[in-house]
């Protein structure tokens, strides 16, 4: 089955600091790869998605990811955190029928002036 | 475009009640899901449908958890009755074509609260 794994339940950065959130995956089948943002009381807002092709994504907001197979990692980074960037971030992989996604447990982003 | 819709947005009811959640999802897309996010946890997947059927609704707890999407489009998830437990968010989802790599796009979910 496929899971993923996130390292830290909350991440401290300064503002102007580098991002870094962990993601390590296990998939049965060539993965597809998301991380998701979810800003307080709201849904889920795709960042970016690894599918196919070239391996270092970039996406909304400034963040890339970039996935290494050799890993099974698809970390997630911003060069200069800002304070709109606190949130809570989801890494997810699709099911190995690719028809639906399954999610980590989520790291909290927490960015001080 | 509208994106996913969902209502109402927070529910609060004491335990032993009944809650029905709506959803419209984006204009085109035949699969619709609904995910239910505990707190502090990722969202884990209730109930998928492609078109107006369900196709996998193995993790649907169908003693108290009931769902349907007449006519393909809008979609109702009911609970009935209600447990403490089931605090959470439910959040519905819709895409087309995952399978080729296209997105999976989330509502701002419902917020239930059972007391």
């Amino acid at each position: 089955a496929q899971s993923v794994t996130q390292l830290g339940s909350h991440v401290s950065v300064s503002e102007g600091a580098l991002v870094l959130l962990r993601c390590n995956y296990s998939s049965s089948v060539p993965p597809y790869l998301f991380w998701y943002v979810q800003y307080p009381n709201q849904g889920l807002q795709l960042l970016l998605k690894y599918t196919t092709g070239a391996t270092l994504v970039k996406g909304i907001n400034g963040f890339e990811a970039e996935f290494k197979k050799s890993e099974t990692s698809f970390h997630l980074t911003k060069p200069s955190a800002h304070m709109s960037d606190a949130a809570e971030y989801f890494c997810a992989v699709a099911n190995s029928g690719y028809s639906t996604l399954t999610f980590g447990k989520g790291t909290m982003l927490l960015v001080s002036p | 475009e509208a994106g996913v819709v969902q209502s109402p947005r927070y529910k609060i009811i004491e335990k032993k009640q009944p809650v029905a959640f709506w959803c419209n999802p984006i204009s085109g897309h035949n699969t619709l899901y609904w995910y239910r996010q505990n707190l502090g946890q990722g969202p884990e997947l209730l109930i998928r449908y492609e078109n107006e059927e369900a196709v996998d609704d193995s993790q649907l707890p169908k003693d108290r958890f009931s769902a349907e999407r007449l006519k393909g489009v809008d979609s109702t998830l009911k609970i009935q009755p209600a447990e403490l437990g089931d605090s959470a968010v439910y959040l519905c989802a819709s895409s087309s074509g995952f399978s080729s790599g296209n997105t999976i796009y989330f509502g701002e979910g419902s917020w239930l609260t059972v007391v």
